[in-house]
């Protein structure tokens, strides 16, 4: 099935430790994007692509890295967690960075900072 | 910076009509955009405005007014299944979309 695919679906991890967030698309999209999510707060963009090679600062980058190496995967690293970054991390993706893309959504990964 | 407003819940009989509001200030405008997420589950797409007027796709219904910054979701003919949060989201000129906190809608029989 076409789609998007978030890896681990929850974790739960100790400040100070690294941990990387797997995404991988399907659909041969050009543009993928991370996302937290915050009860209150709403989707906030941490990093984005436009396309292979190219990675772009969001509204919330610092303490996250992003690699766009291929097409397919987006991952999001945290080199030393802390617990303000508990949260939902949503992966998408998009035929292109432009006005009228429609988002395509992983399933989320659920990370808790102790 | 993004600045998008929209109501944090409201709740509905099954069978009736909500609008739910969605006011913008943001930096360029390249159109907006609704999505549903059920409790635990991803986003998905339900319209997108980028012109004036209203678009119609079933029991849902979008508005947008870019000179008012302006923007509704009509859910008509409500159903259970249509308990969900409604996000709000627009794309500005660097074509970043940047989300509203999101509506919670309650349907009660």
């Amino acid at each position: 099935i076409a789609g998007i695919t978030q890896a681990p679906t929850s974790q739960i991890l100790a400040a100070g430790r690294r941990m990387t967030l797997r995404c991988t698309q399907d659909m041969r999209h050009n543009a993928m994007y991370w996302y937290r999510q915050d009860l209150g707060l709403g989707l906030r963009l941490i990093h984005y692509s436009n396309t292979a090679g190219t990675t772009g600062k969001g509204e919330v980058p610092d303490g996250y890295s992003v690699s766009r190496a291929n097409t397919d995967d987006f991952p999001l690293t945290l080199a030393s967690a802390v617990p303000s970054q508990t949260s939902v991390y949503f992966c998408a993706s998009s035929v292109a960075h432009s006005g009228a893309n429609v988002l395509t959504f992983g399933a989320g990964s659920r990370l808790t900072v102790l | 910076g993004q600045n998008i407003d929209q109501p944090t819940e409201m709740t509905a009989t099954e069978g009736a009509i909500v609008q739910i509001n969605c006011t913008y200030q943001t930096s360029g405008f390249n159109g907006l955009f609704w999505y549903q997420q059920h409790a635990g589950e991803a986003p998905t797409f339900l319209s997108y405005n980028v012109l004036d007027g209203l678009e119609e796709k079933g029991r849902f219904s979008s508005f947008l007014s870019r000179s008012k910054g302006y923007s509704y979701l009509l859910l008509k003919e409500l159903q259970m299944k249509d308990s969900a949060s409604y996000l709000c989201a627009v794309t500005d000129n660097d074509y970043k979309l940047s989300f509203g906190a999101g509506t919670t809608v309650t349907v009660r029989a």
